[in-house]
């Protein structure tokens, strides 16, 4: 079972800005663990799109960045474009659970 | 950068067990963390463990205790995740990932092709 709360889906026609909330609590995002992100295109594996709360892999466009306050963290994709359509999860660590927690995963439209 | 290459697709019995592999190439295998995460049919990611194949000691997901071995061989930079008592619930892809630790801290890259495991009568 996932530990942190994404929205199902967020849509945005292309060239707009869409952002995917994760929620967590005080014993993983809020306890200070750093929130990664993924992609997930149909049918691949996870890809990283952000470490460490706000880092851009090389390679990974600068449409994408992230954020994180709080018990929260936040991914922004700006200039939404039509191969940004794919699932996108949120990654911690859990105190709790002594180990990695995930989001329950954000579908990105693009209309 | 280091590149993850799964075993193939698995059909089992439930009470079962399954083997899944995990060979690394172009890194060096013994310094970094492998993980293992799974993602049952249209759901989302879900983390069993890790190992750092010089320490050799796992760590495991609470779920997931007692049922899962997670080992590596250096001598074949390969990582290997056991589930044993396989239910259908059990029916998902399997996915390896290489990290800096074996307990589930730091991000996850990359990540390898994964592998389908279905569990059926």
């Amino acid at each position: 079972q996932s530990v942190l709360t994404q929205p199902p889906s967020v849509s945005g026609a292309p060239g707009q800005r869409v952002t995917i909330s994760c929620t967590g609590s005080s014993s993983n995002i809020g306890a200070g663990y750093d929130v990664h992100w993924y992609q997930q295109l149909p049918g691949t594996a996870p890809k990283l799109l952000i470490y460490g709360n706000s880092n851009r892999p090389s390679g990974v466009p600068d449409r994408f960045s992230g954020s994180k306050s709080g018990t929260s963290a936040s991914l922004a994709i700006t200039g939404l474009q039509a191969e940004d359509e794919a699932d996108y999860y949120c990654h911690s660590y859990g105190s709790s659970l002594s180990g990695s927690v995930f989001g329950t995963g954000t579908k990105v439209t693009v209309l | 950068q280091v590149q993850l290459v799964q075993s193939g697709a698995e059909v089992k019995k439930p009470g079962s067990s399954v083997k899944v592999s995990c060979k690394a190439s172009g890194g060096t295998f013994s310094n970094y963390g492998i993980s293992w995460v799974r993602q049952a049919p249209g759901q989302g990611l879900e983390w069993m463990g890790g190992i750092i194949p010089m320490f050799g000691t796992p760590n495991y997901a609470q779920k997931f205790q007692g049922r899962v071995t997670i080992t590596a061989d250096e001598s074949t930079s390969t990582a290997y995740m056991e589930l044993s008592s396989l239910k259908s619930e059990d029916t998902a892809v399997y996915f390896c990932a290489s990290s800096y630790d074996s307990r589930g801290y730091n991000w996850f890259d990359p990540w390898g092709q994964g592998t389908l495991v279905t569990v059926s009568s």
